[in-house]
């Protein structure tokens, strides 16, 4: 069974740089598993930030991109805001048809 | 504007079924890949389900052959057939819009409708 790996946990200091990241339990996420990233506040439906591993979705702000580095897909957001304070969680798509989320980072933004 | 209004939750005892409704507006329906996501309050999400514009289906293993996932391109509308329900399956279930052109991305999303399964 194939199981998208996050950090539970971030903090960030307002103004600061964090990357969160996104990896299967076996094997190397590419630009194949179509990496994408969403943010979600308590009560709210989630928000696409990124999809295809780096395209920004319409009225998301430039300071969150996304990436691969190393065998994991990242988002960076620079200059965190309070605002950014959420849950966020990826999604990949596997060769097999079936999609996975990651089981979804909480950042702390203080 | 893109609208997903998903109906049809409630509470039901393990083993019976119920029918998922998702009426989609603001877009192209049918050109579109349509998915099911669920949501434990306080936990993580799931995806459950999709059903691409050709109407091939695929399936989490978590719900395979016990969940059914269709659409009526000339309703706009997304269903989940649940059948054989676990309490386990309890969860806010959402209907998503793909971004289309093989992006394998949720792009909007509904608010979600509840589904309890207990005795």
């Amino acid at each position: 069974q194939t199981v998208v790996t996050q950090e539970p946990s971030f903090s960030v200091s307002p103004g600061g740089t964090v990357t969160l990241t996104c990896g299967l339990s076996s094997g190397s996420v590419s630009t194949s598993n179509y990496p994408s990233w969403y943010q979600q506040t308590p009560g709210q439906a989630p928000r696409t930030l990124i999809y295809s591993t780096n395209i920004r979705s319409s009225g998301v702000p430039d300071r969150f991109s996304g990436s691969i580095l190393g065998n994991k897909a990242a988002l960076t957001i620079t200059g965190a805001q309070a605002d950014d304070e959420s849950d966020y969680y990826c999604l990949l798509y596997m060769a097999s048809g079936i999609w996975v989320f990651g089981g979804g980072t909480k950042l702390t933004v203080l | 504007e893109v609208q997903l209004l998903e109906s049809g939750g409630g509470l039901v005892q393990p083993g019976e079924s119920l029918r998922l409704s998702c009426a989609a507006s603001g877009f192209t329906f049918s050109s579109y890949t349509m998915t099911w996501v669920r949501q434990v309050p306080g936990k993580g999400l799931e995806w459950v389900s999709s059903i691409n514009s050709g109407s091939r289906t695929y399936y989490a293993d978590s719900v395979k052959g016990r969940f059914t996932i269709s659409r009526d391109n000339s309703k706009n509308t997304l269903y989940l057939q649940m059948n054989s329900l676990r309490a386990e399956d309890t969860a806010v279930y959402s209907c998503a819009k793909d971004y289309g052109s093989g992006t394998y991305s949720l792009q909007y999303w509904g608010q979600g409708t509840p589904v309890t399964v207990s005795s």
